[in-house]
């Protein structure tokens, strides 16, 4: 069991290029997110979805598209990138229910915009 | 807005025990959490408290929630240096709300230091 898998691990980009980041998850989580974190400031909602077709803007959503065309993919897009976008990205996903709904986080990727 | 407070660092020293400490705004949490992540690393979930408990034990954790007055801590019996990690608190408002309810509002974390 996989749980979430983010690629890349690690990403350099210049300004104004474009890049997805990839989040897959095997456990049939209707809720996915993406956050940002960065030095002092914890881990920031980016967005978020609660099902396929659906997605929702959270704290911090200006510089980043997301879409879900399937429940188990949940890609992160950048279409200019900036350096206010250098920070490390975690995706995370639940079963959306009641309960305690635990988020499992992937292993985060890495990007840099010079 | 929802606000989660914790402490930047802590440092302790290896066999003693750590606790860490978070206030949370909203009294409608429904669960409150502890996160630990290790450098380089994805957050892994430590613990979590339903808010009509007023204290959990896992083994070395225990976790005290004082509803009353919105706190949260985490207390590490016989810190190890393994215990050096980043921890995060974070709550999950009204689980019956709706769509939103599924997001948990993080803390800034607290760096656990270990000294051997």
């Amino acid at each position: 069991n996989a749980g979430v898998t983010q690629t890349p691990k690690f990403q350099v980009l210049k300004t104004g290029q474009s890049m997805t980041l990839q989040c897959a998850q095997d456990m049939n989580h209707e809720y996915m997110s993406w956050y940002r974190q960065d030095p002092g400031m914890g881990l920031r909602l980016i967005h978020y979805s609660v099902g396929a077709g659906i997605t929702d803007q959270g704290e911090v959503p200006n510089g980043y598209n997301v879409s879900r065309s399937t429940t188990e993919d949940f890609p992160l897009r950048l279409l200019s990138a900036a350096p206010s976008q250098t920070s490390v990205y975690f995706c995370a996903s639940s079963y959306g229910g009641v309960g305690a709904n635990v988020l499992t986080f992937g292993a985060g990727s890495r990007l840099t915009v010079l | 807005g929802e606000d989660v407070e914790q402490s930047l660092f802590l440092s302790v020293r290896e066999g003693d025990s750590s606790v860490i400490n978070c206030t949370y705004t909203d009294s409608s949490s429904t669960y409150l959490y502890w996160y630990k992540q290790e450098p380089g690393a994805g957050l892994q979930l430590l613990t979590y408290i339903f808010s009509n408990m007023d204290m959990k034990q896992d083994q070395r954790l225990t976790v005290l929630l004082n509803k009353k007055d919105k706190h949260l801590s985490l207390r590490i019996a016989d810190t190890q240096t393994g215990d050096s990690a980043i921890y995060f608190c974070a709550e999950r408002p009204d689980a019956y709300s709706g769509a939103g309810s599924y997001q948990l509002t993080f803390g800034k974390g607290t760096k656990l230091s270990v000294i051997p």
